[in-house]
């Protein structure tokens, strides 16, 4: 069975800095999506940035990237120039095949001014 | 834009009670999803559906029904709440040719 793993419960990090939150997963699957989901204090889970497993090349959104280790079967979330709204519970996410996602247990970042 | 709508955002019950979450979608998307939200364990699948007229159980079924007449629509009942299924329920959706998901506000219930 697949697994999504989490291991950072809550971080912080000063306003300007980098932080980089952990996701380790587990699959006998080759082809599959990679995903990390912003859920602020208003509740409402957003998407960050995607990784299709089959694309070696790191994804990249404006002040978010992952580090993409396939054979570690690794995925970390990057949040450059961190601001005080990124303050948020962020989650990692696996769709392998057509219907199910898995959720890690989530990571809570609070940013600090 | 609406995207995705759950109705209530808030609700108490009594144990024994039933109560029907509605979720709504306007992006045309083939499939939806129920999940619930506890602290400490992440999003948990209920149940799902690939299209209209279909439904699927997901890893944490039982207590819970669900039924997709219309295509935007997705349904979770609870026949007879347990204070065990006081958590926030989200609905989600996602068309077939993407994988990302697009969630709604979240529901929130408890159950005394």
């Amino acid at each position: 069975a697949q697994t999504v793993t989490q291991s950072q419960p809550e971080m912080s990090v000063q306003e300007a800095e980098t932080v980089t939150l952990s996701c380790t997963y587990d699959t006998s699957e080759s082809n599959y999506y990679l995903f990390w989901y912003k859920q602020p204090p208003s509740r409402q889970m957003i998407l960050v940035i995607r990784q299709e497993a089959y694309k070696q090349q790191n994804a990249t959104e404006n002040r978010f990237s992952v580090n993409f280790q396939k054979a570690a079967k690794s995925f970390s979330l990057k949040i450059s120039d961190s601001q005080l709204g990124d303050t948020a519970m962020y989650f990692c996410a696996f769709l392998s095949g057509t219907y199910k996602y898995i959720f890690g247990t989530g990571t809570r970042l609070k940013v600090l001014a | 834009n609406a995207g995705v709508t759950q109705t209530p955002k808030f609700r108490v019950l009594k144990t024994g009670q039933s109560m029907t979450l509605l979720c709504a979608q306007d992006m045309n998307h083939e499939y939806m999803y129920w999940y619930r939200q506890d602290p400490g364990m992440g999003l948990r699948l209920i149940h799902y559906s690939v299209g209209e007229g279909t439904t699927a159980k997901g890893e944490v079924p039982d207590g819970y029904n669900v039924s997709r007449l219309k295509k935007q629509n997705f349904l979770l009942g609870l026949e007879s709440a347990a204070p065990s299924q006081t958590s926030v329920y989200f609905c989600a959706s996602r068309p077939g040719s993407t994988g990302e998901l697009f969630f709604g506000e979240g529901s929130r219930l408890t159950v005394l």
